[in-house]
């Protein structure tokens, strides 16, 4: 079956750490994205990426870093320099270049500062 | 960063009501509106893309509706059943923005008690 899958679904990290998370999908989506996910909040846009080798910041990009290799793959780093990166990070891809198909979403990754 | 507002916040209702939420958008520039649901512990998944004034859709006991010029949307669930209850997220996409940027609004959390 197509879809996303992110990886680990659990992840904690040490002060000062880089991590990264793992997106893949097999869906032949041009477009990935990475969301943030905090109590009480909408979901924040992090990255995207619309082609391989090619990505834009979102509304929160500060701290985090993307790499688009493959069309498969969209890996999110979070870096020490997030001052605060407990949360849990979606990512998701979209079908053809615009957005009048929804997104498929992956299971979501939680992140824990320990 | 545009503003998308979903109300409740949360809904508790017995099986076999009906129920409907709200979601406010910017009326300028708009282009599509996605409503999701999003179950515990899985990932959201696409309910209706809607990109015209007047847009109806409807899937089983779920419709959406869509006034563009007055920048809202609604959400009805006919006789509500314990499997409805998620999160119902709405999604804003302004024209102006990158294809695929979706804004979203925090959510209404649906409970549907037996």
């Amino acid at each position: 079956d197509g879809g996303i899958t992110q990886s680990p679904k659990y992840l904690f990290r040490k002060e000062g750490q880089n991590v990264t998370l793992s997106c893949e999908q097999n869906l032949n989506h041009d477009a990935m994205y990475w969301y943030r996910q905090d109590p009480g909040q909408g979901l924040r846009l992090i990255y995207y990426s619309q082609i391989v080798n090619d990505f834009q910041k979102g509304d929160i990009a500060e701290g985090y870093s993307v790499s688009r290799e493959k069309k498969e793959s969209f890996p999110l780093t979070v870096t020490s320099a997030q001052k605060n990166p407990t949360a849990f990070y979606l990512c998701a891809s979209m079908e053809g270049q615009g957005p009048l198909y929804g997104y498929t979403f992956g299971s979501g990754t939680r992140l824990t500062v320990v | 960063i545009l503003n998308v507002e979903q109300s409740p916040q949360s809904l508790h209702v017995q099986e076999g009501d009906s129920t409907n939420f709200t979601c406010s958008f910017p009326s300028s520039n708009f282009y599509a509106l996605h409503w999701y649901r999003w179950e515990t512990a899985k990932s959201p998944e696409a309910l209706f893309v809607m990109t015209l004034n007047g847009d109806e859709k409807k899937k089983g006991r779920i419709s959406a509706t869509l006034n563009t010029k007055e920048g809202y949307s609604y959400l009805y669930i006919k006789g509500s059943q314990p499997e409805d209850s998620a999160t119902y997220l709405c999604a804003f996409i302004d024209r102006g923005s990158t294809l695929g940027r979706l804004y979203f609004g925090r959510g209404t959390q649906l409970t549907v008690w037996p």
